[in-house]
């Protein structure tokens, strides 16, 4: 069964960077899907971040692309996600899920940043 | 930033069909992407619960049902259940600079 869970720290300050890891168990990340980052801010909607292919390539959502960075390990069968200079607005529950056909079938539990001084 | 517009709520008795709209323009359902639906509990990862328009994923009840005309789509229950009460969000591609996935607004459905 595939897994996804999501961990880093859960405060982060203002100006600062956001680092999160998603690890991937009962699936090969090295395979064929897309694996992707999602923010939903409290009492928001949910808003795509950005998607990592298993070779590298990457994908941005263009309202925070210059910010963001994913990167994939394969050796750990995991991915990250880097958010620098957050604001308040940066205050949301993180998701990581996989990604086929456009949609995502598998997603972790979620892991809420609070971005404050 | 949701680029599919959904309406806030929508309730039903047990038992009762209630469907939620998503409504969006010609770069993403209008263009003939796929619409999905994903079931949010608070405090639990968002289900994917329909797939390609009207598709139900292995384990999700045929109470479910989706469909996709112009620029918008449907989300249907049918028998309503009191499990059935959390958010719903449809989900599409969109080729303009929206970025690639876009969601809807959400949908708090509540069983009365």
């Amino acid at each position: 069964q595939v897994q996804l869970q999501e961990s880093g720290p859960g405060l982060v300050k203002p100006s600062e960077t956001l680092s999160l890891s998603c690890a991937v168990s009962g699936y090969s990340i090295s395979s064929v899907y897309y694996w992707v980052w999602i923010r939903q801010p409290p009492g928001k909607g949910l808003e795509w971040i950005g998607s990592i292919y298993h070779s590298g390539t990457t994908y941005y959502n263009p309202s925070l692309k210059s910010r963001v960075t994913i990167s994939i390990d394969t050796s750990n069968n995991q991915f990250s996600l880097k958010v620098s200079s957050v604001t308040a607005a940066d205050t949301a529950m993180y998701y990581c899920a996989r990604s086929i056909n456009w949609n995502f079938d598998y997603w972790g539990q979620g892991t809420l940043v609070t971005v404050s001084s | 930033q949701s680029v599919l517009t959904q309406p806030p709520s929508v309730s039903g008795a047990p038992g009762q069909r209630v469907t939620i709209s998503c409504t969006g323009s010609s770069s993403n359902i209008g263009a003939g992407y796929d619409v999905h639906w994903y079931q949010h509990l608070p405090g639990t990862a968002p289900k994917l619960l329909i797939y390609g328009n009207n598709n139900r994923p292995s384990g999700v009840p045929d109470r479910f049902s989706g469909s996709r005309s112009g620029t918008s789509a449907s989300l249907a229950i049918t028998g309503l259940q009191a499990e059935d009460e959390a958010d719903y969000y449809c989900q599409s591609y969109d080729s303009s600079l929206s970025g690639f996935y876009v969601f809807g607004t959400g949908t708090k459905v509540t069983v009365l």
